[in-house]
């Protein structure tokens, strides 16, 4: 599975999209752009994924680049209850529960 | 149950023990799967089951590590000789197949410390 790479930490306004990038320039044409979050002391969230297209969903929207070698997840009004770390993940059409985490980004929605 | 289960909630436990945890997917989910994570990093992969088989258990660290899921929909994660190394939140998440285009739902974990 390709790896990627996304910053430590962001903060956001309340209010105010979030944006937050992730880097994932060796991935394959059969592998899936997954992002997930994890909010303190919880297992991790699905929140939306995409192979080529952008896609949008009531939570969040993905736009992936022409070459597909990153992406970023939008939060269109980020609220207090966005705060979590924030997971992008390549994984394979042949098993997509199989989830390579990195370190993830820590998102931190400020009033 | 309308999630993923996972029990206990919390376990402590003695170097060397033997522990159970267990995890009750979503009702239909064939793909089932669990991580664990330490303080301060993202969930690592353990294994993989497709119905009763595991399909992957590239993740299970040594042998001590065992799960099981004989009819096809709860788990069982055992871990033989327990080590203060151990102590993680183990996490279980289920999917509807696995494959192509499919989202995985985790359960709340089991949190080890072995003391």
């Amino acid at each position: 599975d390709a790896k990627t790479t996304q910053p430590t930490s962001m903060d956001c306004a309340e209010g105010r999209a979030a944006n937050l990038p992730c880097n994932h320039s060796t991935i394959s044409g059969n592998e899936y752009v997954y992002w997930y979050r994890q909010i303190h002391s919880q297992g991790p969230q699905y929140i939306i994924h995409g192979l080529k297209n952008n896609e949008t969903n009531e939570m969040a929207s993905l736009i992936i680049t022409e070459d597909r070698k990153s992406s970023t997840l939008i939060l269109p009004h980020a609220t207090l209850r966005d705060t979590a770390v924030y997971y992008c993940i390549v994984s394979r059409s042949s098993n997509t529960g199989k989830l390579i985490f990195g370190q993830g980004t820590t998102l931190q929605v400020k009033p | 149950g309308a999630g993923v289960s996972q029990t206990p909630s919390n376990k402590v436990t003695e170097k060397g023990k033997y522990v159970e945890l267990r995890c009750d997917p979503i009702s239909g989910h064939t793909a089932l799967y669990w991580y664990r994570q330490s303080l301060g990093q993202g969930p690592e992969f353990l294994i993989y089951f497709q119905g009763t088989g595991a399909a992957d258990d590239s993740g299970l660290p040594n042998d001590r590590f065992f799960a099981v899921r004989p009819e096809g929909s709860v788990s069982t994660l055992k871990i033989q000789r327990t080590e203060r190394g151990d102590s993680a939140v183990y996490l279980c998440a289920s999917s509807l197949t696995g494959a192509g285009n499919t989202e995985a739902f985790f359960g709340q974990g089991t949190r080890l410390t072995v003391v």
